[in-house]
């Protein structure tokens, strides 16, 4: 049952350009998170909003910011990347904050040449 | 600050024998929450257990975890490995307001 959505599913951009990630819930939950899996696969959070309020602004360069329209809905944009942003960029959403279980999108691969 | 300490890097296992991944923790929450996600090729994390629970023993898909409060610790086993649990095992630790994650243990079954 896929109820959060990722979009783009794979992105290849140049050092320095702009990129921006989408997700969405259906689940009707309170907070959104973003993850980044890097190549060794660590799993690490970035940002975590709970009803389109930051809550978790974890150590992330400031290139990285989120946004949030509504609570079903969490952007990431990355503003000029860099070779250490090749990852997957999971978004995951949950009823409450982390106590819960959570629901991880398809998640964005982006490589950066 | 919080940490998650998972076996390290590969566990390959011949199936039919038994499973065991270990997890501890460290925290200075005083109820935390612990969890275990499956990750397998191509797919996204999924949860596969969850306890708050001090010494009870929580089931799923064939797995079990027992958390023991009084070791840091969140061990998942399964009493007989299948070809299809071969995957990436990761231990989460409910920190107050995010879900912070181990490294990952990578469980390799062959025949």
């Amino acid at each position: 049952e896929t109820a959060v959505f990722q979009t783009p599913n794979y992105h290849v951009t140049q050092v320095g350009n702009e990129v921006s990630f989408n997700c969405k819930q259906t689940l009707g939950h309170d907070t959104m998170y973003w993850y980044k899996q890097d190549s060794k696969k660590l799993l690490k959070i970035m940002f975590s909003y709970n009803n389109k309020q930051l809550i978790v602004n974890e150590t992330v360069p400031r290139r990285f910011s989120p946004q949030s329209s509504d609570k079903a809905h969490l952007n990431l944009r990355i503003k000029s990347v860099e070779p250490e942003d090749s990852a997957v960029y999971l978004c995951a959403s949950s009823p409450d904050r982390g106590q819960n279980t959570l629901y991880f999108g398809a998640g964005t691969r982006l490589s950066v040449l | 600050g919080d940490s998650v300490t998972q076996t390290e890097g590969l566990v390959t296992l011949t199936e039919g024998l038994p499973v065991m991944l270990n997890c501890t923790y460290q925290t200075i929450y005083s109820n935390p929450f612990l969890f275990w996600y499956v990750q397998h090729l191509n797919e996204s994390p999924r949860l596969l257990l969850k306890s708050f629970t001090d010494n009870k023993r929580t089931e799923h898909q064939g797995f079990h975890a027992t958390l023991h409060k009084s070791s840091s610790s969140f061990h998942l086993q399964k009493s007989s490995a299948q070809l299809s649990d071969s995957a990436l095992y990761y231990c989460a630790l409910n920190s107050g307001t995010y879900q912070r994650f181990g490294t990952g243990t990578k469980l390799q079954v062959v025949p």
